[in-house]
């Protein structure tokens, strides 16, 4: 079993929509979560971070952490063409000894104008 | 959040010959800086872990003598593909982390053709 699961879609929504993107995990001592947005050729940029449990919101994006059911989620309001990309879930449990992150495969959005 | 920059963007080369990619973090001090390998269509795939003033923990498959990864100071990491072959082509990204809030930024990633 993989620690993180992501459906690669892709997603395609047209434009307004409210896209919802989902991350499932297997280790309970994840802590930190964080979603990427990865446009093509270029590296991830972080869009959201979480620590614990929770919802966070920033503009457009709102991020959702549910510990008890090992879950999180990125929704995305007023979807944009410009939001198309590839957004990549990420997690990690020890806060000053960390070495490794882990990673989901990556979700593939289009939004069609 | 924290800015990275890596050098070069692209890079094309013969097979054979050294490529050095650079990767700098550029408003903070960074002991640990992180070398991925990215392929098409694919997540991120972690090739070693460079810590500062010490050798990098490489991840199992990763031979080491084929990528050298230097991490000479608290800003700047190396990451050297010796004789370089066809299939060392791919994107190689690097990031850094903050280390006391778990937050992981990247720079902008390395992509490598070797003809």
């Amino acid at each position: 079993q993989k620690e993180v699961e992501q459906d690669p879609g892709p997603l395609s929504v047209p434009e307004g929509a409210i896209v919802s993107l989902n991350c499932t995990y297997s280790n309970s001592a994840f802590q930190y979560f964080m979603w990427y947005r990865q446009y093509s050729r270029k590296g991830p940029e972080l869009l959201m971070y979480t620590y614990s449990s929770g919802n966070k919101e920033d503009g457009r994006f709102t991020a959702q952490v549910d510990k008890s059911s090992k879950y999180i989620s990125l929704f995305i309001r007023d979807s944009q063409p410009s939001d198309s990309a590839t957004y990549l879930c990420a997690m990690s449990g020890v806060v000053y000894n960390f070495n490794k992150f882990y990673f989901g495969s990556g979700t593939k959005l289009n939004v069609k104008p | 959040g924290a800015v990275v920059s890596q050098h070069p963007s692209r890079v094309i080369c013969k097979s054979g010959t050294s490529v050095k990619i650079e990767c700098r973090s550029l408003d903070f001090q960074a002991t640990t800086m992180f070398w991925y390998r990215q392929f098409p269509k694919q997540s991120l795939m972690l090739m070693a872990t460079s810590n500062e003033g010490s050798k990098a923990t490489y991840e199992q498959g990763v031979e080491k003598d084929k990528f050298l990864i230097n991490h000479a100071s608290l800003t700047l990491s190396t990451l050297t593909v010796t004789s370089a072959h066809p299939e060392d082509s791919s994107f190689y990204i690097c990031s850094v982390t903050t280390g006391h809030t778990g937050e992981l930024f990247f720079g902008e990633g390395s992509r490598l053709t070797v003809l």
